[in-house]
């Protein structure tokens, strides 16, 4: 079944590291995007890819950084510029062909300790 | 700037009667419309949209939603809920061209026996 991969599920950091979040799909979908999600705030974009080599800054990329080598990948580095890492980051897609909505990823949760 | 509003934070409803889940949004254009719902932990599942057209949807489990222009509102309801539809709902609007997604801060659903 086609869909999207973030991995992993729970990752534990100290502070002023650096850690890279995985996010893959198979649903040939050319556009992916990054959220943050924090209790109280909803979800808020991060960064966002529309096609391969090519990506644009949200709401809030201070702190972080993507990269988008192939169409099935986008990670997102979480830098130690990021004054509040700790939060649950959810990865997305959609084809821009069609009006389904965006897909969603399951989630991975970040703890800076 | 596109932005969302969802007015209640936490509704607790009785297992059976009705439910709707209130969302306002602004934006210039017509905009494209979002229903999502989050169980703890979980991503993100697309419960309708809107993008045109009838401004009454139906969307899965059961759940349908009402575009009124003249409010600026896009309300959920469901006419009998379940215990499975505990959950945080998310309303979220797009710009033209469906390219970013904004999200309210979301609204927790609770269901009593």
């Amino acid at each position: 079944d086609g869909g999207i991969t973030q991995s992993p599920k729970y990752l534990f950091r100290k502070e002023g590291q650096n850690v890279t979040l995985s996010c893959e799909q198979n649903l040939n979908h050319d556009a992916m995007y990054w959220y943050r999600q924090d209790p109280g705030q909803g979800l808020r974009l991060i960064y966002y890819s529309q096609i391969v080599n090519d990506f644009q800054k949200g709401d809030i990329a201070e702190g972080y950084s993507v990269s988008r080598e192939k169409k099935e990948s986008f990670p997102l580095t979480v830098t130690s510029a990021q004054k509040n890492p700790t939060a649950f980051y959810l990865c997305a897609s959609r084809d821009r062909d069609r009006d389904d909505g965006y897909t969603f990823g399951s989630g991975t949760r970040l703890t800076v300790v | 700037a596109q932005s969302v509003t969802q007015p209640d934070i936490h509704i607790t409803v009785s297992e059976g009667a009705s439910l709707e889940l209130r969302c306002n949004y602004s934006y210039g254009a017509t905009p494209y419309l979002f229903w999502y719902v989050q169980s703890p932990g979980q991503g993100l599942q697309l419960l309708l949209k809107y993008f045109s057209g009838d401004t009454l949807v139906q969307g899965i489990k059961g759940f349908e939603a009402e575009f009124k222009r003249s409010q600026s509102s896009f309300n959920l309801r469901k006419p009998s809920v379940h215990w499975s539809d505990a959950a945080e709902y998310f309303c979220a609007v797009s710009n033209f061209g469906n390219e970013k997604l904004t999200f309210g801060t979301g609204t927790r659903l609770t269901i009593i026996p």
